[in-house]
């Protein structure tokens, strides 16, 4: 079945670099767009990054830009989010979500937790 | 850019109606057809129940439907069951190419 797992959090302190990992299987990961979305304890959902299918265009948050880089292996089926300069309003659940045009999200993993923190 | 703008809670009896509006602007909800919802049960992750304004994804209840009207969209449920307390956003697209995508700050569903 169609399914997305994230995978990689923990906790780091402020400052500190962590590298997400999303592993998608049951559909042909390279037709979709993706994008990484989190959610800060007891907040509302805040999208952070996205990727084309190809990996030819990116955008990101302000609140992340130039921190956070987003990548993809299409050959492994796989979304990554490399987070560096970690601060504390970091902390969140950090879902992967699958897009099948530029504006809905129809598939969305577990979700895995960041937690930054001295 | 702004979140879009929800009630925070709303509240409903079983089998009542009740609608959840999701405000914006015309550089978002308003200026396009690309408003989605989704539902979030605690400690879960959420769950697509409306895109393109009114499209349901399979699987979703006849139940839950969408609208808009300018720069407000609606997600309305009919014949509420107890399965549906849950949060729920509204995202639209925003056509920036710096900042593509709003999310709502979300509603409380409180089935009493």
């Amino acid at each position: 079945q169609v399914q997305l797992v994230e995978s990689g959090g923990g906790l780091v302190k402020p400052g500190g670099s962590l590298r997400l990992s999303c592993a998608a299987s049951g559909f042909t990961f390279s037709d979709y767009y993706m994008s990484w979305i989190r959610q800060a304890p007891g907040k509302g959902l805040e999208w952070v990054s996205y990727i084309s299918s190809s990996g030819s265009t990116i955008y990101y948050a302000d609140s992340v830009k130039g921190r956070f880089t987003i990548s993809r292996d299409n050959a492994k089926n796989s979304l990554y989010l490399q987070m560096n300069s970690l601060r504390a309003e970091d902390t969140a659940v950090y879902y992967c979500a699958r897009e099948p045009r530029l504006d809905y999200m129809d598939v969305w993993g577990k979700g895995t937790t960041v937690t930054v923190s001295s | 850019q702004s979140a879009l703008t929800q009630p925070r809670s709303v509240s409903g009896s079983p089998g009542q109606s009740v609608t959840i509006s999701c405000t914006g602007t015309s550089s978002d909800v308003g200026g396009y057809n690309y408003v989605s919802w989704y539902q979030q049960h605690p400690g879960k992750a959420p769950k697509l129940m409306i895109y393109d304004v009114s499209k349901r994804p399979s699987g979703v209840p006849d139940r839950f439907s969408g609208s808009k009207s300018g720069n407000t969209a609606s997600l309305t449920i009919s014949g509420l069951q107890a399965e549906d307390e849950a949060d729920y956003y509204c995202c639209s697209y925003a056509g920036s190419y710096t900042f593509p995508w709003v999310f709502g700050g979300g509603t409380k569903l409180t089935v009493l």
